[in-house]
């Protein structure tokens, strides 16, 4: 079936930061690759998304490029904010696969502090 | 083990009836669970917040008499689709929030999803 795999947290950075938090990947099909956002006491949110390999999403300095090769979808930023704390998840939506729509990591917390 | 149980997976019905799915954490308390919905080749959608003993906020453009939110207890939540029709098919699953965890790294957990079908 397929699984998500993300770097256990916390991941704690200083103001300015560069940030990389890990997202592995398997899927049976061609899946499309997320990145969601959950800011404290809100519900999910999508940062960006990628649909095919060597696609690159990004959205508010964050990016994330689909690897096929390496089954892979990090997110960076070069430059972290405190207003950037949250829990981040990947997850991917495989079309093909009926049993299972959509499959989430199992979330990374980032603590950026002043 | 899961610690989000949703209930059906599946669902297939036909227009105009009412369908009912669970969501319920099971070795927590929730206090708060997140319903979203996702269509095809887009992304998850929040509907709603439901929050035990007390209404569900939705989100704008969701309407409140189409899908019914009902958190009774601590460890259950229920979305209805009533009278459904086929652009209601659609993805729908649910997160719950461990307040007790909520230090940790996940503090959210998901259901495996229900895909609804409307003929």
């Amino acid at each position: 079936g397929n699984s998500v795999t993300q770097m256990e947290g916390p991941v704690t950075l200083s103001e300015e930061a560069f940030l990389t938090i890990n997202c592995t990947y398997t899927a049976t099909g061609y899946p499309s690759l997320f990145w969601y956002v959950q800011y404290p006491g809100e519900g999910l949110q999508l940062l960006l998304k990628a649909t095919k390999a060597d696609d690159k999403g990004s959205n508010k300095g964050f990016e994330a490029t689909y690897r096929k090769e390496t089954t892979s979808f990090h997110l960076e930023k070069g430059s972290v904010q405190v207003s950037d704390s949250a829990v981040y998840f990947c997850a991917l939506s495989d079309e093909d696969n009926a049993g299972n729509m959509l499959t989430f990591g199992g979330g990374t917390r980032l603590m950026v502090k002043p | 083990g899961a610690v989000v149980s949703q209930h059906p997976s599946w669902v297939i019905c036909k227009s105009g009836t009412s369908v009912k799915i669970e969501c319920r954490s099971l070795d927590f308390q929730a206090t708060t669970m997140f319903w979203y919905r996702q269509f095809p080749k887009q992304s998850l959608m929040l509907m709603a917040t439901s929050n035990e003993g007390s209404k569900a906020t939705y989100e704008q453009g969701v309407e409140k008499d189409k899908f019914l939110i009902n958190h009774a207890s601590l460890t259950l939540s229920t979305l209805t689709v009533t009278s459904a029709h086929p652009e209601d098919s659609s993805f729908y699953i649910c997160s719950a929030q461990n307040p007790r965890r909520s230090s940790y790294n996940s503090p959210l957990h998901f259901g495996n999803g229900t895909r609804l079908t409307v003929t």
